[in-house]
């Protein structure tokens, strides 16, 4: 069984300031990760993946997310936001077995960013 | 622009009707997924279908069925409609069934049962 839990259902931050969207997962088996933006009255968008290279990953936009396997944490973070960042955040895990693919979204983090 | 494409944009119907979601992959890509997001269950995975297989099964209900065409397009049909399938309809696309390959959503399509 796998699992996602993104612990913050809102994070509000200043433009300019630092962003840390945190994710932590729970999978039987080696699992990728990802994280997905999603905009308003828009389909979602890769940011980044994690499928077992490099343990920190960058992205677009300037995001990146750290794997960490002792902590089970994917957590996103962009050292300066950006208006434009503001949108749903998703962390999903997946696993491959058997030729099928499962994956499993966490419930979306809302980044509001003021000026 | 994902390149994936979905239609129609909006479907109002009523309860107990059957519905037809559309869905066209990016060109070059095999594997199609059906997601559905609402507000109660977030964002559940649906099908997959790879190069007109169907390869993984999500949370997907029985009244719920899909196929992916010889041209790969995709349709998801919807029957027997409650109230609480109430939702965003996302279809994405991938070039192969790998769990790890990138995925490119469409617009997605919602929907309002009535």
């Amino acid at each position: 069984a796998q699992s996602v839990t993104q612990l913050d259902s809102h994070v509000s931050v200043s433009e300019g300031t630092p962003v840390l969207l945190r994710c932590n997962y729970s999978s039987s088996y080696s699992p990728s990760l990802f994280w997905y933006v999603q905009h308003p009255n828009k389909g979602l968008q890769l940011l980044l993946k994690y499928t077992s290279a490099a343990t920190l990953v960058k992205g677009i936009n300037g995001f990146e997310a750290e794997f960490k396997k002792s902590e089970t944490s994917f957590h996103l973070t962009k050292p300066s936001a950006h208006m434009s960042d503001a949108a749903e955040y998703f962390c999903v895990v997946s696993r491959t077995s058997g030729g099928s693919y499962i994956p499993t979204f966490g419930r979306g983090t809302s980044l509001i960013v003021h000026p | 622009d994902s390149g994936v494409t979905q239609t129609p944009k909006h479907l109002i119907t009523a309860t107990g009707q059957r519905v037809t979601l559309r869905c066209s992959p990016r060109s070059g890509d095999l594997s199609v997924y059906w997601y559905q997001q609402s507000l109660d269950q977030g964002l559940q995975f649906l099908i997959q279908y790879y190069n007109g297989e169907e390869r993984a099964k999500g949370n997907i209900l029985e009244r719920f069925s899909a196929q992916q065409f010889p041209d790969l397009h995709s349709e998801l049909n919807l029957s027997s409609l409650e109230l609480g399938d109430s939702a965003l309809y996302f279809c994405a696309s991938s070039v192969s069934w790998e769990g790890r390959e990138t995925q490119y959503f469409g617009p997605g399509t919602r929907l309002l049962v009535l």
